[in-house]
């Protein structure tokens, strides 16, 4: 059964730092491309970032380009996200989600975790 | 990276078919045939219910159907019930190797 855990979420001030983590189990990890995707309170889902299985191609949205960096440790089924110069707009729920099909990149989300709440505020 | 327009709410009574539309340009929704859709119920992860603007995943129901036409993506669900009373999101593959996702359509069964 697949399995997303994520956690790392919290209260972090303005300006602050977190990493978030989720952790994969239930399938061949470094096989599939992974995203982060938020949803702030009352609002619509956002993509953020995605990373191919290897890790050696990555993208962001542009509401975070320069702030976040995914990453993922294939040999621990990991999966990360560390936010920097966090800001009152990135107050969210962070899901990580799962692509469907082994290798593509661009293939929809089959998975995804229950989510960690990060709220931005002094 | 504008989010794709969807209309922010639609409704219908049992067993009538709705459509939510999903507007994008270009470099996005007609761009690709890789739009997709899911279903949101309150405090809950997202569910992919369309994939390669019609295709079904396993386990969903085939009262869910996609199109597209041009800039424009389309779900429609035939025969509506109250379970189908939900938040739907569009999301595209964009030309900048992005994905995008639309504002979402709370979805009220009367």
């Amino acid at each position: 059964e697949v399995q997303l855990l994520e956690s790392g979420g919290g209260l972090v001030q303005p300006g602050g730092s977190l990493r978030l983590s989720c952790a994969a189990s239930g399938f061949t990890f470094n096989n599939y491309a992974m995203s982060w995707v938020r949803q702030a309170p009352g609002k619509g889902l956002e993509w953020v970032s995605g990373i191919s299985g290897s890790g050696s191609t990555t993208n962001y949205a542009d509401s975070v380009k320069g702030r976040f960096t995914i990453s993922r440790d294939n040999s621990k089924s990991t999966l990360y996200l560390q936010m920097n110069s966090l800001r009152a707009d990135d107050t969210a729920i962070y899901y990580c989600a799962k692509v469907s099909v082994a290798g593509v990149y661009r293939s929809p989300f089959d998975y995804w975790g229950q989510g960690t709440l990060v709220t931005v505020s002094s | 990276q504008s989010a794709l327009t969807q209309p922010a709410s639609v409704s219908g009574s049992p067993g009538q078919p709705i459509t939510i539309s999903c507007t994008g340009t270009s470099s996005d929704v007609g761009g690709y045939n890789y739009v997709s859709w899911y279903q949101q119920h309150p405090g809950k992860a997202p569910k992919l219910m369309i994939y390669d603007v019609s295709n079904r995943p396993s386990g969903v129901s085939n009262r869910f159907s996609g199109s597209k036409s041009g800039n424009t993506a389309s779900l429609t669900i035939s025969g509506l019930q109250a379970e189908d009373e939900a938040d739907y999101y569009c999301s595209s593959y964009t030309s900048t190797s992005t994905l995008v996702f639309g504002g979402g359509t709370k979805l009220t069964v009367l």
